[in-house]
């Protein structure tokens, strides 16, 4: 069973603009991880965030952690048509390297 | 640093076979993951192996099974196959926490 939901589950923007999309999960974590999918393809990793940081930037990527609330999310500045994928987060728990993923959020950049 | 390589990339196969999906962690990982991602179900852990010993273990039948070799590489097994193990199988290496993903293997069961 998935940890969490993703939200939006697709979000539409031209060239330029900002992408924001949030991930909920139910369980408390030790981190949290941001990965980009293109077309069925494997997961690239984007982003580590850990459950005692507030705040992570990669880039033109930010991503926010708030473990009181069991939410984060991703923000993607000025896009790019190469920005196209589907971007999933994952959980990682006490257990260890076994990630929980969201259902994941489509993002199509227009040029 | 050469990635997580999965080999095969593509496979077909019919109900009832088995099937063995192979991959090879990025070099000094010693965990490697395995996952399966399905449109109605989403991407699923199926078992992380660690220095040659399974770690830990999703919800999936026991036609699941994988082992690791002591070089870190790995392979999935899938028993009887049935026509819902179609699936893009996925492989994660890691060296702490982050993990890394091979391309994956696209199974088509017929």
């Amino acid at each position: 069973s998935q940890q969490g939901e993703e939200d939006p589950q697709a979000l539409s923007i031209q060239e330029g603009e900002n992408a924001t999309m949030n991930c909920s999960y139910k369980t408390s974590i030790n981190n949290l991880q941001w990965y980009r999918q293109n077309s069925g393809r494997g997961l690239v990793h984007l982003i580590l965030i850990r459950s005692n940081e507030r705040e992570k930037h990669s880039g033109r990527l930010r991503v926010t952690l708030d473990t009181s609330k069991k939410s984060s999310s991703l923000l993607i500045t000025a896009s790019r048509a190469a920005d196209t994928a589907s971007y999933f987060c994952a959980t990682e728990g006490a257990a260890g390297n076994k990630l929980t993923f969201g259902g994941g959020t489509r993002v199509l950049v227009k040029p | 640093k050469a990635g997580v390589t999965q080999t095969p990339r593509y496979l077909i196969k019919t109900r009832g076979q088995q099937v063995t999906l192979s991959c090879s962690p990025i070099s000094g990982h010693r965990s490697v993951s395995w996952y399966q991602q399905t449109p109605g179900q989403g991407l699923q852990f199926l078992f992380e192996y660690f220095s040659e010993t399974q770690r830990n273990k999703g919800n999936f039948p026991g036609r699941f099974s994988g082992r690791q070799f002591s070089n870190s590489r790995s392979e999935m097994n899938v028993s009887t196959l049935e026509l819902g193990d179609s699936a893009l199988y996925l492989c994660a290496s890691s060296l702490v926490d982050e993990q890394f993903f091979g391309p994956g293997t696209r199974l088509t069961v017929l």
